[in-house]
């Protein structure tokens, strides 16, 4: 079966300091990735996507950047953290709904708590 | 643009009262809507997935139902377990990489 890890699951980071995180998805090959931004009360904002290694579209321009090293691998990065870069950060991947192979759906991973001070 | 809207916001219930969220869209041409449960803390849980107006799924206490301008869920006798907030997304159009526009959801607290 398939399984998506992020880590790490919380990161507190000083204003202007870089950020990793990463996303590993297990069990398919070749899936989109998807990361998310999830601020307090709020819905999910799609940041990237990624179709295959080294293949990137970026949704929102901020300071953020996003890398697709590996087939099963996706890491958000940044040079310099803000403020407002603090949030619940989401990592997702494609895959077909119920045992038999049923529509395609995303599927999350357990995520990453980001508090930038 | 593509946008989902969700209400209410917050939802408090009793166990065992039954009620329904809702999720409108404006999109230009459905392709999926999806319903997700999320826990604090946690990532979105998939629940269901609808391709077109009168199609229903069920789950456990859960119903979800579509038409061409909303979604509905249903939760049939609640139990404080189903606490949890409810997220709407849609996939539109034809538009490269199966991408979602989720709605801000709807915090569903069942008191015992």
């Amino acid at each position: 079966s398939q399984t998506i890890h992020q880590w790490p699951a919380t990161l507190v980071q000083p204003v202007g300091s870089p950020l990793s995180l990463e996303c590993t998805v297990e069990g398919t090959s070749n899936p989109n990735l998807y990361w998310y931004r999830q601020a307090a009360g709020r819905g999910l904002q799609l940041l990237f996507y990624s179709v295959g290694i080294g293949q990137i579209s970026s949704e929102v321009p901020q300071n953020l950047s996003a890398s697709r090293p590996q087939d099963r691998q996706f890491i958000l990065s940044s040079k310099k953290l803000l403020l407002s870069d603090s949030g619940f950060y989401l990592c997702a991947w494609v895959g077909r709904e119920g045992r038999s192979g049923g529509q395609e759906t995303q599927y999350f991973g357990p995520g990453t708590r980001l508090l930038v001070l | 643009e593509d946008q989902v809207t969700q209400s209410p916001e917050a939802l408090r219930l009793q166990e065992g009262e039954s009620s329904s969220l809702n999720c409108s869209y404006t999109v230009s041409g459905l392709r999926g809507l999806f319903w997700y449960r999320q826990d604090p803390g946690k990532g979105p849980e998939f629940l269901f997935t609808l391709y077109s107006a009168g199609e229903e799924k069920e789950k456990e206490r859960l119903k979800a139902t579509l038409t061409k301008k909303e979604s509905f869920l249903h939760i049939t006798a609640p139990k404080p377990e189903d606490s949890a907030t409810y997220l709407c997304a849609v996939q539109a159009g034809m538009e490269y990489g199966n991408k979602l526009v989720f709605g801000a959801g709807t915090i569903l607290r069942v008191k015992s």
